[in-house]
């Protein structure tokens, strides 16, 4: 069964280095996502990222953050000078059609910023 | 924007018995909601979703009613098995496959 994968796993930073979580989305989807938990908290919507450009951003998705579809695979959410409130479990999802398709979420990569 | 309550946060229950989820929502142009179930370590995975035009939904085990008067909807497990102890969340959206306002989920643990 097709899925998305991420990588790494788990990443542990220090506050102000900058940090690309890696994900591969299911391989005929268009539509792509970034979510995140903070622990012991709701998973929170990031960004949306349809044909190559974003979509819908949160309030959260500020100018530290960035999404980029660099070789047609891979889906990459940057952040660029880390802050301790940035650890978290990210998500990434992939769609196949807005409107009517299911999201398909990767197993996530755990961020620990200290 | 959308908020959606989930309740409640951790259900216990003895395995064959039934499992209740309820979830409300604000936003009146939400018009789809999915449940995601999450086991340690995994990401969320969809196990049933509905939409507006209907009322209820029943895939095998698991059923989903929705009240859109009342802004609730509600997940029912009959003949839990332990395999069904995870996290379980709802979410809404304005039509599937756009962003989800998810729940803060529910830890369910079925006891054999």
């Amino acid at each position: 069964e097709p899925e998305v994968t991420q990588t790494p796993s788990h990443q542990v930073t220090q506050m102000g280095q900058e940090v690309i979580l890696r994900c591969v989305p299911i391989s005929n989807h268009l539509y792509f996502y970034w979510y995140r938990q903070i622990l012991g908290q709701k998973v929170e919507f990031l960004v949306s990222f349809y044909n190559n450009e974003i979509s819908e951003k949160s309030e959260i998705f500020d100018d530290q953050f960035s999404v980029e579809r660099p070789d047609g695979s891979n889906f990459t959410l940057k952040i660029r000078s880390t802050k301790l409130e940035d650890s978290a479990m990210y998500f990434c999802a992939s769609s196949g059609r807005s409107g009517t398709g299911e999201l398909f979420f990767g197993e996530g990569s755990r961020l620990t910023v200290l | 924007g959308e908020n959606v309550e989930q309740h409640p946060s951790t259900l216990s229950v003895q395995e064959g018995d039934s499992a209740v989820i309820k979830c409300t929502y604000s936003d009146s142009a939400s018009n789809y909601f999915p449940w995601y179930k999450q086991e340690l370590g995994k990401g969320p995975q969809l196990i049933i979703d509905i939409r507006s035009n209907v009322g209820e939904k029943k895939d095998q085990r698991i059923a989903v009613t929705l009240n859109k008067t009342a802004k609730h909807f509600s997940l029912h497990i009959t003949e839990t098995q332990p395999e069904d102890s995870a996290v379980y969340f709802c979410a809404a959206s304005k039509a599937a496959g756009n962003k989800l306002t998810f729940g803060g989920g529910t830890r369910v643990l079925v006891k054999p």
